[in-house]
């Protein structure tokens, strides 16, 4: 399965944009990039996912470069609540099971 | 809320107990995952199952767990003769059945083992 390597933690302050980037040097073909948000004591939440270039939802936008050896996760705006782990994930895409590999995210503490 | 539940939410247990924690998925979900998650690290897959086969069992999965999904809908996860290193955050995800699909989690159920 492919590693991801993201920092370990990031500071913002409310209304900035924060871009938290993951480096996936070995992502695998079929291999699609998934980002989760996990607040304490809650299970991970589903925020974005893509294949390569751009991808843009409600919540945030994730920026694939040709390579796609690295991604970027970019939340406009952020406000207190954003403060999160962040979890950049890349899919088995070998078809087995689809099971998460979690590293250990990048804790982001958004600040007034 | 029509979400993935888990039961129940906390668990304290002493050493040498068994325990079981139950988790609901979506309705319309084949897939079903329990995953496990310490403190300061993300969640680690444990197994998962398609309708009712249980298809992948982590290495993690020690002969001391056990889960089943008799009927295709809820899951149960046991721990026999609970160690203090089970203490953990015990994560429940659903999904439709594809593959590179969105996995929906629930709460989970945090044990304490003394």
């Amino acid at each position: 399965l492919a590693k991801t390597t993201q920092p370990i933690s990031m500071d913002s302050y409310e209304g900035q944009e924060v871009n938290i980037t993951c480096s996936h040097n070995n992502i695998a073909t079929n291999d699609y990039i998934t980002w989760y948000q996990q607040f304490p004591s809650q299970g991970p939440r589903f925020i974005i996912q893509g294949y390569k270039t751009k991808v843009t939802n409600e919540v945030a936008s994730l920026f694939i470069p040709a390579d796609r050896k690295s991604s970027t996760l970019s939340l406009p705006r952020v406000s207190l609540s954003d403060t999160a782990v962040y979890y950049c994930l890349v899919g088995d895409g070998t078809g087995g099971g689809n099971k998460l590999t979690f590293g250990t995210g990048t804790q982001l503490k958004v600040e007034l | 809320d029509t979400g993935v539940s888990q039961d129940p939410r906390h668990k304290i247990t002493k050493r040498g107990q068994n325990v079981t924690f139950r988790c609901d998925p979506i309705s319309e979900h084949n897939r079903l995952y329990w995953y496990r998650q310490t403190l300061g690290q993300g969640p680690e897959f444990l197994t998962y199952f398609q309708n009712e086969a249980q298809l992948e069992k982590s290495r993690l999965l020690s002969d001391r767990f056990s889960a089943e999904r008799p009927k295709g809908s809820f899951s149960t996860l046991e721990i026999q003769r609970t160690e203090q290193g089970d203490s953990a955050m015990y994560l429940c995800a659903s999904s439709l059945g594809r593959n590179q699909e969105t996995q929906y989690f629930g709460p989970g159920t945090r044990l304490l083992v003394l």
